[in-house]
């Protein structure tokens, strides 16, 4: 069965600095979805992308955040200057688009600010 | 706007018991519905989904989960808990508002599974 896959695992960076995660969809899906989860805390929606650009975003969406769809397989969140906050497991996740279509959901990168 | 509410943060039952975490929406329309569970150190996967049509729905694992409109219930459900059952599982409702899929999650309910 397709999934989402999404790398790396793990990753640990200085505060300040930019990370850039990544994200494989499956292939015949159009919405591409990042959620964060914070330990402890419920899964919350950052972000859909829809033909190219985005469709929706969060209020935690803000200027320090950024997705693209550099090719046709890849979907990235990039994250400018991080702060010790944006420490959480990050979900890329995708669907067919239509409102009852599930998204499908990648293992997660756990960032970690130091 | 669409919200979800997981009653219980922590569940924990005997092996061979019945399960049942508890579900409630809120809806300012006819909803659509889900059930993922998180295994330890992985992602989100799809147990079950209410959208039209049959108000009970079986999903996968032996789960199944019963839509009640009056009660703005979408509570899952397991005759018989197994020692693998244990995972976080996470109710949501499909925010329809931009045309497409947005879920939004409640809180998630951890169980745990004893002999």
């Amino acid at each position: 069965e397709p999934e989402v896959t999404q790398t790396p695992s793990h990753q640990v960076t200085q505060m300040g600095q930019e990370v850039i995660l990544r994200c494989v969809p499956i292939s015949n899906h159009l919405y591409f979805y990042w959620y964060r989860q914070i330990l402890g805390q419920k899964v919350e929606f950052l972000v859909s992308f829809y033909n190219n650009e985005i469709s929706e975003k969060s209020e935690i969406f803000d200027d320090q955040f950024s997705v693209e769809r550099p090719d046709g397989s890849n979907f990235t969140l990039k994250i400018r200057s991080t702060k010790l906050e944006d420490s959480a497991m990050y979900f890329c996740a995708s669907s067919e688009g239509q409102p009852n279509s599930p998204l499908h959901f990648g293992n997660g990168t756990r960032l970690t600010v130091t | 706007a669409q919200s979800v509410t997981q009653l219980g943060s922590h569940v924990s039952v005997s092996e061979g018991a019945l399960v049942l975490l508890r579900c409630n929406y809120s809806s300012s329309v006819p909803p659509y519905l889900f059930w993922y569970v998180q295994y330890p150190n992985q992602g989100l996967q799809l147990l079950l989904k209410y959208t039209t049509g049959a108000t009970l729905v079986k999903g996968i694992n032996g789960f199944e989960a019963e839509f009640k409109k009056s009660e703005t219930s979408f509570h899952l459900t397991k005759p018989s808990a197994h020692m693998s059952d244990a995972a976080e599982y996470f109710c949501a409702v499909s925010d329809r508002s931009g045309g497409y899929n947005k879920l939004i999650f409640g809180a998630g309910t951890r169980l745990a599974v004893h002999p």
